[in-house]
């Protein structure tokens, strides 16, 4: 069972676009809801996160969005440029427990 | 400033064999965290070590796998009898509290059964 529904699979943008990923989840006791960055052959690094008394968060051109009423949270990166290219996860987390990872983004973005 | 440190990179074993995979936390963290990675899929949780304890391996499968993180060196996840389906990434992650939300990660090892 899932807990945390990624999509799309796959992303494709054009440089300078905006490239958008969403999240999905039924836990309402989920309370911290990051997004990591991978790159193949390395370890995914947090990249920037959420918590749900907030509707969003900017750090530079990557920004959160969190709606709790639909239990959904996406990640908008702005002007995309070929560096961000990389498997994106999001994950979700109730207290102390662990976290649940969704099953990542590929994401192109061509020159 | 090392990051977590995994080795081996990469490791290849025959089914029925073991693998021990090892993991080096950042400097001053006490606490590791270990994750499977299976092709095209997220990480799933496998098991949460301080030095010495084991506080949460509820996502270690029972049979074939163990864990340990000693006083000194590194964490060891041990896979015992391997068979096809363990081929995986395997990553670990470490931190300086006792704190669910891993930031640090190391590059995985990559581990082939044939």
């Amino acid at each position: 069972q899932q807990q945390v529904k990624q999509s799309p699979q796959s992303l494709i943008v054009q440089k300078g676009g905006i490239s958008i990923i969403n999240c999905a989840y039924e836990n309402t006791a989920f309370d911290y809801f990051p997004w990591y960055q991978q790159f193949p052959g390395k370890g995914p690094a947090l990249l920037i996160a959420i918590r749900p008394d907030v509707s969003e968060k900017k750090e530079g051109r990557f920004t959160i969005s969190f709606n709790k009423s639909a239990k959904q949270f996406s990640l908008h990166i702005m002007d995309s440029q070929p560096g961000d290219s990389a498997t994106y996860f999001c994950a979700a987390r109730a207290g102390a427990n662990n976290l649940f990872f969704g099953t990542g983004t590929r994401l192109t973005v061509i020159p | 400033n090392a990051g977590v440190m995994q080795n081996p990179r990469h490791l290849v074993r025959r089914r029925g064999q073991e693998a021990r995979l090892r993991c080096s936390p950042m400097k001053g963290h006490s606490h590791v965290y270990w994750y499977r990675q299976l092709p095209e899929e997220g990480l799933k949780f496998m098991v949460y070590l301080q030095k010495e304890n084991i506080i949460d391996e509820s996502g270690m499968p029972k049979e074939r796998f163990s864990a340990e993180f000693p006083k000194e060196g590194p964490s060891i996840l041990r896979i015992q009898q391997v068979v096809r389906g363990d081929s995986a990434a395997y990553f670990c992650a470490s931190s300086p509290f006792r704190d669910r939300q891993p930031q640090h990660f190391g590059d995985g090892t990559r581990l082939s059964i044939l």
